[in-house]
């Protein structure tokens, strides 16, 4: 079975703050996904990566940055926390086209 | 901008009726149109979609797409109360790696 862990369920942290948020996947997938989940909005794509090093924006990446220096492990960095982030966010990984694998979620509370 | 509109935005059903879900988008090319399922936290994949005209059927859900009016439908028969989740859709663009998803339709089965 594919996994994608997310480190974390639940964090509560404060403005201004440096927030990482990590995520690793067990099947050798290529691309690696952040999105954010808010009632009435969906999910919207934060930023992707399609390979080691390499990322893309989506369609919401004021504020975030992304880091992928190994194939199984993508990182979401929260530059400086702020209250509009207070969200759930989903990682999820596909091995090129087809089904993605979502985590479990971080639900992220910035106070 | 490529846009993938769900209806309705929510449904209330009782156990034993049969729901049909909507999904339609505004990409002008893709490779794909999936459904997922989401209970309480990470997405559960249902079906991925390639062709139209073509039904996929898992026990009492199906789904079908048409290239050509630019949508998709999920069928739900007799359901259950287990069936209670959000329904999300989500295309995947030619020449792109990413996923573009709908806000998701919210149901709820009452015994």
């Amino acid at each position: 079975d594919v996994k994608v862990t997310q480190s974390s369920r639940y964090l509560v942290k404060r403005t201004g703050e440096k927030v990482f948020l990590e995520c690793v996947q067990d099947m050798d997938h290529e691309n690696m996904f952040w999105y954010r989940q808010d009632p009435g909005l969906g999910l919207r794509l934060i930023y992707f990566s399609y390979d080691v090093k390499m990322k893309e924006k989506g369609d919401i990446p004021e504020g975030y940055s992304v880091s992928r220096e190994k194939k199984e492990r993508f990182s979401l960095i929260l530059e400086s926390a702020s209250t509009n982030q207070t969200s759930m966010y989903l990682c999820a990984s596909s091995p090129g086209t087809g089904e993605a694998f979502f985590g479990q979620g971080t639900r992220l509370t910035v106070v | 901008e490529d846009k993938v509109v769900q209806s309705p935005l929510s449904l209330v059903v009782h156990e034993g009726d049969t729901v049909t879900l909507n999904c339609s988008y505004e990409v002008t090319n893709f490779r794909s149109l999936l459904w997922y399922k989401q209970e309480k936290k990470a997405p559960t994949f249902l079906f991925m979609l390639t062709s139209s005209g073509i039904e996929k059927k898992s026990g009492r859900l199906s789904s079908i797409l048409d290239k050509k009016e630019l949508f998709s439908i999920l069928n739900i028969t007799a359901t259950q109360t287990g069936d209670s989740a959000v329904y999300l859709c989500a295309w995947e663009p030619s020449g792109t790696y990413k996923y573009i998803f709908g806000t998701g339709t919210r149901l709820k089965v009452l015994a």
